[in-house]
């Protein structure tokens, strides 16, 4: 059984840029979570989402951040025209049902020029 | 300008030697508590959980306890190897799905 798949593992944008990072959830696992960790942090939840749903974005920026998880295909983190400090690891875990164990991938690591 | 980031608290010890990891909590309403390991380059890998009606829970060579008195969770490795080398994160939950991270603390085991 495939672990959390995180697609790139590295990203380089310039300032202005898009960026879109991709999560495929572990086999049977419905639902998602995005972490955002940068250097010597801990991780800072960002969005929770079932399939089509987005469940609680509480900590998501209101601006130039936003996330799917569509019936097909994996979950998308789209960052808009982003900055340097949009410089971070993002990870994206999942669970076969809300409040159980969390497992995470190995992380985006996206580097904002 | 420049920002200062903060740097992890170290713990260092002989490998052989047993660790203790502590970790002070912020809500006293979280019935769920993990301890996760991350490596250099890595995600967050699970080691262990507790929820809030017991104190103690042992697994492979570790052992967390939770004091909710004073919203204190530790995180007690036997015999540390090479291999246990990390940051290890703790994280507070209230039975759902949000989780709460520390801050880690960086243990290095010295041979």
């Amino acid at each position: 059984n495939a672990g959390v798949m995180q697609n790139p593992r590295h990203l380089v944008r310039r300032r202005g840029q898009e960026a879109r990072l991709r999560c495929s959830p572990m086999k049977g696992h419905s639902h998602v979570y995005w972490y955002r960790q940068l250097p010597e942090e801990g991780l800072k939840f960002m969005v929770y989402l079932q399939k089509e749903n987005i469940i609680d974005e509480s900590g998501m920026p209101k601006e130039r951040f936003s996330a799917e998880f569509p019936k097909e295909g994996p979950s998308i983190l789209r960052i808009q025209q982003v900055v340097r400090g949009d410089s971070a690891a993002y990870f994206c875990a999942s669970s076969p049902t809300s409040g159980n164990e969390q497992f995470f991938g190995p992380g985006t690591r996206l580097t904002v020029l | 300008g420049e920002s200062v980031g903060l740097h992890l608290p170290t713990l260092s010890v002989q490998e052989g030697d047993n660790s203790i990891i502590n970790c002070a909590y912020s809500n006293s309403a979280s019935d769920y508590f993990i301890w996760y390991k991350q490596e250099s380059g890595k995600g967050p890998q699970f080691i262990i959980d507790i929820r809030s009606n017991m104190d103690k829970r042992q697994g492979q060579r570790v052992t967390v306890l939770l004091n909710k008195t004073v919203k204190h969770l530790s995180l007690q490795i036997a015999a540390t190897q090479p291999g246990d080398s990390a940051v290890y994160f703790c994280a507070e939950g209230t039975g759902t799905y949000k989780y709460i991270f520390g801050t880690g603390t960086r243990l290095k085991v010295l041979a």
